[in-house]
């Protein structure tokens, strides 16, 4: 399982762009990554995976260069609802029952 | 869209009871995890079934047991509690080979005193 650092928290604006930087130096050929939102006493949401270059859904973007080292989770014009705990997981996620292995999440707060 | 039901949202028992989770997949999703996230925490694996065997076991002390039941829905059962299984017990579930896409419950807040 690859190691993740992301940054431990992270202030914004409502309406700017926030963009959430996770490395993942140790990434395997066949490892995924994926972004999950938590709101404080909910369950982890799924937002985005990808494999390489970027992803979009009406959610989120997320951002793959080439040596797929790092990842990019960007989030368009954040609200305030956006206040939430963002992971990132890598692993190899093709088999079946692939448990989620959470590290320490980045904590976005977002101000009027 | 159906999604994880979790049963009881909250529970509070005494040191030593015991506690009986359950969890019901949303359907047609045959795999079915379990995490629990203490104060503060981040959430930590417990233990994973695929089609009503057992996957994959975390953190999970001795003490808890699970399994999945034909109609798939899962149970979490936790003896001899201590005040340190104060906690917020997720359940989740995916589709076969559903990968890092999972999907969460509510949650089942349990409370030992």
């Amino acid at each position: 399982l690859a190691k993740t650092t992301q940054p431990i928290s992270m202030d914004s604006y409502e309406g700017q762009e926030v963009n959430i930087t996770c490395s993942h130096n140790n990434i395997a050929t066949n490892d995924y990554i994926t972004w999950y939102q938590q709101f404080p006493s909910q369950g982890p949401r799924f937002i985005i995976q990808g494999y390489k270059t970027k992803v979009t859904n009406e959610v989120a973007s997320l951002f793959i260069p080439a040596d797929r080292k790092s990842s990019t989770l960007s989030l368009p014009r954040v609200s305030l609802s956006d206040t939430a705990v963002y992971y990132c997981l890598v692993g190899d996620n093709t088999g079946t029952a692939s448990k989620l292995t959470f590290g320490t999440g980045t904590r976005l707060q977002v101000t009027l | 869209a159906a999604g994880v039901i979790q049963s009881p949202r909250h529970l509070i028992k005494e040191k030593r009871e015991t506690a009986t989770l359950k969890c019901y997949p949303i359907p047609r999703h045959d795999t079915v995890y379990w995490y629990q996230q203490g104060p503060g925490q981040d959430p930590q694996f417990l233990i994973s079934f695929y089609e009503k065997m057992q996957s994959d076991k975390g953190s999970i002390p001795d003490r808890f047991s699970a399994q999945q039941f034909s109609d798939y829905h899962s149970e979490l059962n936790m003896s001899s509690l201590e005040l340190g299984d104060s906690a917020l017990y997720f359940c989740a579930s995916s589709q076969t080979q559903g990968g890092y896409e999972q999907y969460f419950g509510p949650g089942t807040r349990l409370t030992v005193t």
